[in-house]
């Protein structure tokens, strides 16, 4: 069953602490990108991977940082940086040359304690 | 950069009416333009896409219209059902390398 999958569906985050959220996709697509969404608005990009090992920052990446050490792997490290953390966290896909078409998963809300 | 808006922000239809969302665009270099449906606590779903060289699209009840010329677009939803009711989001891009840009979104709700 191809697709993306997002975990934890919710996750708390406590004063100080940093928290990753999983994003995985076995679609075999080489680009991974993590959104922001904030209730009545639209999706604001924090960071993208077109590439294994090569990841580039979005518009609003400040108090976040990832990896992408696998292909089929990139997560989100929300780090205590991060003042207003609350938010619906979406990770999506694409494929090579066709970037713009992009895949998302179910999301992670992210709430702090 | 890239600004797209979109409206109405809600927008509330009888079953069986139609539904029409409005998006405009500010990068005339812009040539794809996906629609995306996103129930609530889910993900964005893409439903329907069209690119710079046609001027319509369908897919059963959904349709998508561009005028490139006015730099704008819309979502025409018939026979609305519903099912149909969710947050749309259109979007913009240039290129297969340049950032998807979205709207803020429209919150559709099919009344029974």
């Amino acid at each position: 069953d191809g697709g993306i999958t997002q975990s934890p569906k919710y996750l708390f985050r406590k004063e100080g602490q940093n928290v990753t959220l999983s994003c995985e996709q076995n679609l075999n697509h080489d680009a991974m990108y993590w959104y922001r969404q904030d209730p009545g608005q639209g999706l604001r990009l924090i960071y993208y991977s077109q590439i294994v090992n090569d990841f580039q920052k979005g518009d609003i990446a400040e108090g976040y940082s990832v990896s992408r050490e696998k292909k089929e792997s990139f997560p989100l490290t929300v780090t205590s940086a991060q003042k207003n953390p609350t938010a619906f966290y979406l990770c999506a896909s694409s494929i090579e040359g066709r970037e713009e078409t992009q895949y998302f998963g179910p999301g992670t809300r992210l709430l702090v304690l | 950069g890239e600004n797209v808006e979109q409206h109405p922000s809600t927008l509330s239809v009888q079953e069986g009416d139609s539904a029409v969302i409005k998006c405009t665009y500010s990068d005339s270099a812009s040539n794809y333009f996906p629609w995306y449906k996103q129930e609530l606590g889910k993900g964005p779903q893409l439903i329907i896409d069209i690119r710079s060289n046609v001027g319509e699209k369908k897919d059963q009840r959904i349709a998508v219209t561009l005028n490139k010329t006015a730099k704008h677009f819309s979502l025409h939803i018939t026979e609305t059902q519903p099912e149909d009711s969710a947050v749309y989001f259109c979007a913009a891009s240039k290129t297969s390398y340049d950032k998807v840009i979205f709207g803020p979104g429209t919150s559709l709700s099919v009344i029974p």
